[in-house]
């Protein structure tokens, strides 16, 4: 079975430039997790969705930052314009049921903003 | 304030040794605990959940203690396969999930 898969894998852009993260989650789970990881801040939690629906987006750092979820199968994280201190490896991680489930994490997506 | 801290290590054991995590959280409403294992460059992964009564799977055993409000993780008999950062994750409520930094455990030959 496939698990969440991300793309892209890996990301180098300029300081300025739009970033878009793409996310599949599990064929059947509900709830939708974006994260960012860094050395410095461990794992964030940026948004979280549920049936599709964003349900906290308090972890979103600023406008620069926005998230959908138009279907079940597919969401996106945007960086738009993107900051050297964007620099980091995003996760999108899924799960069945209610959030206090297992999450199941994607391979990442690493992006260095020069 | 960070609601889920973690001593960041690194640990450094040697095989066979045992080793312990603790994990505290400040949010006195949490219920969900688990630890995540993530090796390097890689995607974390659930490596046990933790419950009321503890619980043990094979060499890994986790446990809860709600006074003091921290989680424990004991590695028995290290290999060196077990060479990892361990995380540990706490969830209050439905949408309030933290994860810890990480601990960064290394075992030597």
């Amino acid at each position: 079975d496939a698990g969440v898969i991300q793309s892209p894998r890996h990301e180098v852009t300029e300081m300025g430039q739009e970033v878009t993260l793409r996310c599949k989650p599990i064929s059947g789970h509900n709830s939708l997790f974006w994260y960012r990881q860094t050395m410095m801040r461990g794992l964030e939690l940026l948004i979280y969705f549920n049936n599709n629906v964003p349900i906290d987006d308090s972890g979103m750092p600023e406008d620069r930052f926005s998230a959908k979820m138009p279907n079940a199968s597919f969401s996106t994280l945007k960086i738009q314009p993107s900051e050297p201190r964007d620099s980091a490896v995003y996760f999108c991680a899924s799960s069945l049921g209610n959030p206090k489930g297992e999450l199941f994490f994607g391979e990442g997506s690493r992006l260095t903003v020069l | 304030r960070k609601e889920v801290e973690q001593d960041p290590g690194p640990f450094n054991v040697p095989e066979g040794a045992t080793v312990a995590f603790n994990c505290t959280y400040s949010n006195s409403a949490s219920q969900s605990f688990f630890w995540y294992r993530q090796d390097c460059r890689k995607e974390p992964k659930l490596l046990m959940s933790v419950y009321s009564s503890g619980n043990e799977d094979g060499r890994f055993t986790a446990q809860l203690n709600r006074a003091s409000q921290y989680i424990s993780l004991l590695i028995r008999d290290s290999k060196l396969s077990d060479s990892a950062t361990y995380l540990c994750y706490s969830g209050a409520g439905s949408y309030q999930l933290t994860f810890g930094k990480g601990t960064k455990l290394s075992v030597i030959p």
